[in-house]
């Protein structure tokens, strides 16, 4: 079973307002990765991290989001204007390495709603 | 352009009945092949990956690759109640540039009847 750690499970925010949400990757999984994924369940990539570093981001994420990988604390998201589009189930997932046959292993997700 | 189709969009199988799943990567550079299962509620879980041609077999579940036509499929055997859920098809890109980034197919609704 997935030991990716997702916080919260719940966020509810009002239009304009910043949203956090954190994630603590499985031990010894140095690459993170998030992605949205809406109510119509379709997965939007955001950002991954090898360790503390940036690997891609898309240019949303770039705009309007932040987002970080600090050593020895969670990673975090967060969006700096909540928009009613940005109502969606935010996924981290974290893999062994950067390269594209490792898994991916998912958490359970911060569902946020924005009213 | 959406890099991965899957068939069906919803089955229905009886308890003990096999569900069959089908997804079609539309780009020959996106040949590394994942299936995610989601239970209401939770996030995506990994059940295998495939990256050869052939069939793969993990317990109850096998996964079949024809690169030629870049199409995988996944069979359930013996389907449980508890197998009712999301499938998902994902994809990653040969080679190192994609950096693991997957794209997902929208899914299959698995229903198991008791």
């Amino acid at each position: 079973n997935s030991k990716v750690i997702q916080t919260p499970r719940y966020l509810v925010k009002g239009q304009g307002q910043k949203a956090k949400m954190r994630c603590i990757p499985e031990k010894g999984h140095p690459v993170v990765f998030w992605y949205q994924q809406n109510k119509n369940n379709e997965f939007k990539f955001l950002i991954n991290f090898q360790n503390q570093e940036v690997l891609q981001q898309i240019d949303m994420t770039e705009k309007r989001f932040s987002a970080e990988c600090p050593s020895n604390s969670p990673c975090s998201l967060e969006i700096q204007s909540s928009e009613a589009g940005d109502s969606a189930l935010y996924l981290c997932a974290s893999s062994l390495g950067g390269l594209n046959q490792d898994t991916q292993y998912f958490g359970p997700g911060t569902r946020l709603l924005v009213l | 352009q959406q890099k991965v189709q899957q068939s069906p969009e919803s089955l229905s199988v009886p308890e003990g009945g096999m569900a069959s799943l089908n997804c079609t990567s539309s780009d020959r550079n996106f040949q590394y092949f994942w299936w995610y299962r989601q239970h209401s509620g939770e996030g995506p879980k990994a059940l295998m990956s495939i990256f050869s041609d052939g069939d793969k077999k993990e317990g109850r579940f096998t996964a079949h690759l024809n690169k030629a036509s870049l199409h995988v499929s996944l069979h359930i055997r013996d389907s449980q109640p508890s197998d009712s859920a999301l499938y998902f098809c994902a994809v990653s890109e040969l080679g190192g540039s994609a950096l693991g980034r997957l794209h997902f197919g929208a899914g299959t609704q698995l229903i198991v009847i008791p």
